[in-house]
């Protein structure tokens, strides 16, 4: 069965650093969403892309985040400048339609550790 | 988004049902019942959802109250890998947004052997 996959697994940067994280998601599917989790807390949605623009982002995604979608297979999550607070759990999510009857499909996430 | 109330944790025991409750006493008519579970150290997984009427797949089974202010997630038969949080999210056809998941605490559901 296609899965999303993300790497790396676990990032470690240091605080003030940049970092990228990366999605694959199922080949055919045209919506790609980023949520985050942070320890012990519940699952929260940062962003949704579709046809090379952000649909939909959250309060928590302000000007230090941004998606980019480099290639046809590749979706990516930068954060410009790191803070502590963003130590956390990172989901990339696909679907093929918007439509509210298509499930999401998650990746196994990338743990971010900041220093 | 219209809000969903789950206990915090239920427990069962291996290849017996487990009934998952959910009450969405504010459901709108145009809200779609969704389930998700999320393995230990795996992101959320889809389960099942419906609008109005049971729904059976693979994994599990939905039953929706006629009101549909509540609805229960079914597992017939519980394996150890069934343990997991659960959660019962609303999807807003009507106007709001249609990209989000917003997942609550959910449930936490231990299967003892």
């Amino acid at each position: 069965e296609p899965e999303v996959t993300q790497t790396p697994s676990h990032q470690v940067t240091q605080m003030g650093q940049e970092v990228i994280l990366r999605c694959v998601p199922i080949s055919n599917h045209l919506y790609f969403y980023w949520y985050r989790q942070i320890l012990g807390q519940k699952v929260e949605f940062l962003v949704s892309f579709y046809n090379n623009e952000i649909s939909e982002k959250s309060e928590i995604f302000d000007d230090q985040f941004s998606v980019e979608r480099p290639d046809g297979s590749n979706f990516t999550l930068k954060i410009r400048s790191t803070k502590l607070e963003d130590s956390a759990m990172y989901f990339c999510a696909s679907s093929d339609t918007q439509g509210l009857n298509q499930p999401q499909h998650f990746g196994d996430g990338t743990r971010l550790s900041i220093l | 988004d219209a809000k969903t109330t789950q206990p915090n944790s239920m427990e069962s025991n291996e290849e017996e049902p487990v009934h998952l409750p959910c009450n969405h006493s504010t459901i709108s008519g145009t809200d779609y019942i969704h389930w998700y579970r999320q393995l230990p150290s795996q992101g959320p997984e889809y389960v099942i959802h419906g609008l109005t009427s049971n729904v059976n797949n693979r994994m599990a089974s939905l039953a929706i109250a006629e009101d549909r202010k509540s609805s229960t997630l079914i597992l017939h038969r519980a394996t150890l890998r069934d343990a997991a949080v659960y959660y019962c999210i609303l999807r807003d056809v009507g106007g709001g947004s249609n990209y989000k998941l917003t997942f609550g605490k959910g449930t936490l559901l231990t299967v003892n052997p």
